[in-house]
């Protein structure tokens, strides 16, 4: 059964940047049938793409993001990473990382991590 | 990126049937097929319950079902039970300079 897993920090100050990591279990990244991806969701709002990934190097980010985040593959450990720059309290949230299809739907999820952005 | 438009919330009583909207644009539910619906109770990561627009995940109930006309595609719950009260989010395969995933606003259902 594949399991995603979300790990980084819970509080992270204004204008710095934000690591996380999703490890992948009972699966490989490296397959070549699924997106893997980023999605978070701001306390009592609504889910919002971040970006995806499709194993050989190919990268999608949301438009109105894309200046200031970056996801990196570590396939040796089956994970992959989101760094979010310049943060600020509008980047507080649920961070959640998931496998989608080409059609974008995500089958599977993390249970997701919070964020606070706050000095 | 501009969300899916979806109603803040829909009530209804146990047994009834009830149809959540989701409205986007000629670039994105109006041009693929691929719609995808998800609930959420609190405190949870949402779950899949139907994609390209009418299909079920393994173990996912009939009473869920999905369906599209034009730039709108609808989700309705049949049979709606106590359980069913979450919040339930669409989603489209976007690609207008480069390949994106788009969401509604989220709709609140309420069993009464």
């Amino acid at each position: 059964q594949l399991q995603l897993q979300e790990s980084g920090p819970g509080l992270v100050k204004p204008s710095e940047t934000l690591s996380l990591t999703c490890i992948v279990s009972g699966g490989s990244i490296t397959t070549g049938t699924h997106y893997w991806g980023w999605i978070r969701q701001p306390p009592g709002k609504g889910l919002e793409w971040i970006g995806s990934f499709f194993y050989g190097g190919i990268f999608y980010y949301t438009p109105s993001l894309k200046s200031r985040v970056a996801i990196s593959v570590d396939t040796s450990q089956n994970q992959f990473s989101l760094k979010v720059s310049s943060l600020t309290a509008a980047d507080t949230g649920v961070y959640y990382c998931g496998r989608h299809d080409s059609s974008w739907y995500v089958d599977y999820w993390g249970q997701g991590t919070l964020v606070t952005v706050s000095s | 990126q501009s969300a899916l438009t979806q109603p803040a919330s829909v009530s209804g009583s146990p047994g009834q049937s009830i149809t959540i909207s989701c409205t986007g644009t000629s670039s994105d539910v109006g041009a693929y097929n691929y719609v995808s619906w998800y609930q959420q109770h609190p405190g949870k990561a949402p779950k899949l319950i139907i994609f390209d627009v009418n299909d079920r995940p393994s173990g996912v109930s009939s009473r869920f079902s999905g369906s599209k006309s034009g730039n709108t595609a609808s989700l309705t719950i049949s049979g709606l039970q106590a359980e069913d009260e979450a919040d339930y989010y669409c989603s489209s395969y976007r690609s207008i300079s480069t390949p994106e995933g788009v969401f509604g606003t989220g709709t609140k259902v309420t069993v009464l």
